[in-house]
């Protein structure tokens, strides 16, 4: 079975400061990992997959996450935040071990961004 | 592609009154996903299609929910009756299955109060 957890509900960055947001993983197969983003009053959307293929997988809008597979972490990361960045970010896996496996999100982490 | 569609964006009822929700999937897409989103339970799948066909319902809460996809092109939710402990906002999601890192494409979701 496969589960997310990521550590903080709300972190809060000046603009251009670093952006580091959390997620930590259990899986008993191979995991795929996943960072989403909702804006307001808007649905989820993809902002970077990890499959196996690279351990940092780079994303939209600057965004890039690191694979550990030691830490079985899965830690979000952007140089510089820009207000725009204001969001929820939710991390989630899933696992390939035949048929369809579920898509298990985290609770996720407010970003908050200040002047 | 216009993504995934969903209607109505708002819904307001009363206790009691039956309440449907309507997706349609983006166009090729194999899978569809319902989801709720509240504060204290963060996002929970519901139930999910496969080709049309309900694959797990296990996240469905009660059985005054139901869901059904006549087509590859619709699917609806339904709640009867309804109770105020079903306001949260319901996405629709779609994805095309290719080998296990499928992205999931959510619609805008559906705010549903029940008063």
């Amino acid at each position: 079975a496969q589960s997310v957890t990521q550590l903080g509900s709300h972190v809060s960055v000046s603009e251009g400061a670093l952006v580091l947001l959390r997620c930590n993983y259990s899986s008993s197969v191979p995991p795929y990992l996943f960072w989403y983003v909702q804006y307001p009053n808007q649905g989820l959307q993809l902002l970077l997959k990890y499959t196996s293929a690279a351990t940092l997988v780079k994303g939209i809008n600057g965004f890039e996450a690191e694979f550990k597979k030691s830490e079985t972490s899965f830690h979000l990361t952007k140089p510089s935040a820009h207000m725009s960045d204001a969001a929820e970010y939710f991390c989630a896996v899933t696992g390939f071990s035949g048929g369809y496996n579920k898509l298990i999100f985290g609770a996720g982490t407010r970003l908050a961004v200040h002047p | 592609d216009a993504g995934v569609i969903q209607s109505p964006r708002h819904e307001v009822t009363e206790m009691g009154q039956e309440v449907t929700l309507r997706c349609k999937p983006i166009s090729g897409h194999d899978y569809l996903f319902w989801y709720r989103q509240t504060m204290m339970r963060g996002l929970e799948l519901l139930i999910y299609f496969n080709n049309n066909v309900p694959i797990d319902d296990s996240g469905m809460p009660e059985d005054r929910f139901s869901a059904k996809m006549p087509n590859a092109s619709f699917s609806t939710l339904k709640i009867q009756p309804s109770e105020p402990r079903d306001s949260a906002v319901y996405f629709c999601a779609s994805s095309l299955r290719r080998g296990g890192s499928d992205e999931q494409y959510f619609g805008p979701g559906t705010r549903l109060t029940v008063t």
